[in-house]
């Protein structure tokens, strides 16, 4: 079974930075499409952004600019990197595995991570 | 970016009974492959989101069969044949034939 375990969320202030991170084993990390989601409390799901297998990035509008994804394939980890956090960042950040080799839409979540943003 | 709108937001339904969700996209969905990335989740309290659906009508492994998807183009719906007390949770539809993923905003099951 696909395990993903986030770690690093936190209380920032507006204006701060966080990194988050996300350990993967159980599957072969290096092929799948790799992305971050988020929920707000007690609001719906916003993905945010996604990292596929050769390095490509893409952002949600709402973040780009301000957080950057990344990977290391030889340690199995994803990457979060949160600058100029604002408080309507706050949220729930899950780390999401690709349903399929070269699909973005996730099949497996990890437990989720929380941001808070406020002073 | 593509607006997934779910109907009804909430539903309460008797166990045993039948339950069915709609989703309507901004746009259509079929991507130039042919295929159609339209996926339908479920979130039980305090956790995180499960893969019930995928590409519109099959089944994602583990998924009871009394789970089923189907519609096409802008047009989706969830059906559940008889609910079970451990469907309760809150539904949400996605697209990706299009960035950035949108999701619905989410439908409410209980049971009566």
């Amino acid at each position: 079974e696909v395990q993903l375990l986030e770690s690093g969320g936190g209380l920032v202030q507006p204006g701060g930075s966080l990194r988050l991170s996300c350990s993967a084993s159980r599957f072969t990390f290096s092929i799948y499409t790799m992305s971050w989601v988020r929920q707000a409390p007690g609001k719906g799901l916003e993905w945010v952004s996604r990292i596929r297998s050769d390095g490509r990035t893409d952002y949600a509008n709402s973040v780009t600019g301000r957080f950057a994804i990344s990977r290391d394939n030889s340690k199995n980890t994803l990457y979060l990197q949160m600058d100029n956090l604002r408080a309507e960042d706050t949220a729930v950040y899950y780390c999401a595995k690709g349903h399929i080799v070269g699909v973005t839409v996730p099949d497996s979540w990890g437990q989720g991570t929380r941001v808070t943003v406020s002073s | 970016d593509i607006v997934m709108t779910q109907t009804p937001l909430s539903l309460s339904v008797t166990p045993g009974q039948p339950a069915s969700i709609s989703c309507k996209s901004s746009q259509s969905l079929l991507y130039s492959d042919g295929k159609t990335y339209f996926y339908w989740y479920l979130q039980k309290s305090g956790q995180p989101p499960q893969l019930l659906i995928y590409e519109v009508s099959n089944r994602f492994s583990g998924v009871p069969d009394r789970f089923s998807g189907g519609g096409s183009g802008t047009d989706f719906t969830l059906r559940i044949s008889r609910v079970e007390a451990e469907d309760v949770g809150v539904y949400y539809c996605a697209q990706s034939s299009q960035l950035p993923i949108t999701f619905g905003q989410g439908t409410r099951l209980d049971i009566k």
